[in-house]
């Protein structure tokens, strides 16, 4: 059964403190991104990767960073974490070109920074 | 700047009535207009999706009609049922499966 998996469902941070939130995905998909979900706001596109060592920043990158060192693998990086960065994240990946267009979501890791 | 604006924010209907979720959108370029379910505490995951050069899709009971000319696009459930309760999320896109741009959902609860 393909999946996206993200490491952490729920993660407790405290303010100033670097957070890593990790997404692996096991269908060889070129594309991988990270969306921030929020009441009221729907979901928010932080960073994307169309390829190994390649990002392009999304609608929302201020205070994030990301690596894909791995194709399967896109980290997000918070490397000052702040209240305002509470919130659920989600990973999704999606191949590039082909018919089956569609983001693959995990189930998301819900992120508390106090 | 939300490009794709999205009503109602939540939306009640009795078994066997029709739900029926509203978006609109700003850019012309986009192609491809994909809508999400969310149930609680797992990923959106696609439900049916439209191109700009048909006005309806039908798949089972999800229906999607789109105006072109209006910028406007909405999914019908016909015969809602409470397994539909869930959030949707109406979405577009420019190529398909490139930078999703998402609207701000619509949290849907079908009663018995």
């Amino acid at each position: 059964d393909v999946k996206v998996t993200q490491s952490s469902r729920y993660l407790v941070k405290r303010t100033g403190e670097k957070v890593f939130l990790e997404c692996v995905q096991d269908m060889d998909h070129e594309n991988m991104f990270w969306y921030r979900q929020d009441p009221g706001l729907g979901l928010r596109l932080i960073y994307f990767s169309y390829d190994v060592k390649m990002k392009e920043k999304g609608d929302i990158p201020e205070g994030y960073s990301v690596s894909r060192e791995k194709k399967e693998r896109f980290s997000l990086i918070l490397e000052s974490a702040s209240t305002n960065q509470t919130s659920m994240y989600l990973c999704a990946s999606s191949p590039m070109g082909g018919k089956d267009e569609k983001l693959l979501f995990g189930s998301g890791t819900q992120l508390s920074v106090l | 700047q939300q490009q794709v604006k999205q009503s109602p924010q939540s939306l009640i209907v009795q078994k066997g009535g029709i739900s029926i979720i509203n978006c609109a959108y700003e850019n012309t370029a986009f192609d491809y207009f994909p809508w999400y379910q969310q149930f609680p505490g797992k990923g959106p995951a696609l439900l049916i999706a439209i191109r700009p050069d048909v006005s309806e899709k039908k798949e089972g009971r999800f229906t999607i009609s789109f105006n072109k000319s209006a910028k406007q696009f909405s999914l019908h459930i016909m015969d809602s049922q409470p397994g539909d309760s869930a959030t949707y999320f109406c979405a577009a896109s420019i190529g398909g499966y490139q930078k999703v741009t998402f609207g701000t959902g619509t949290k849907l609860q079908v009663i018995p």
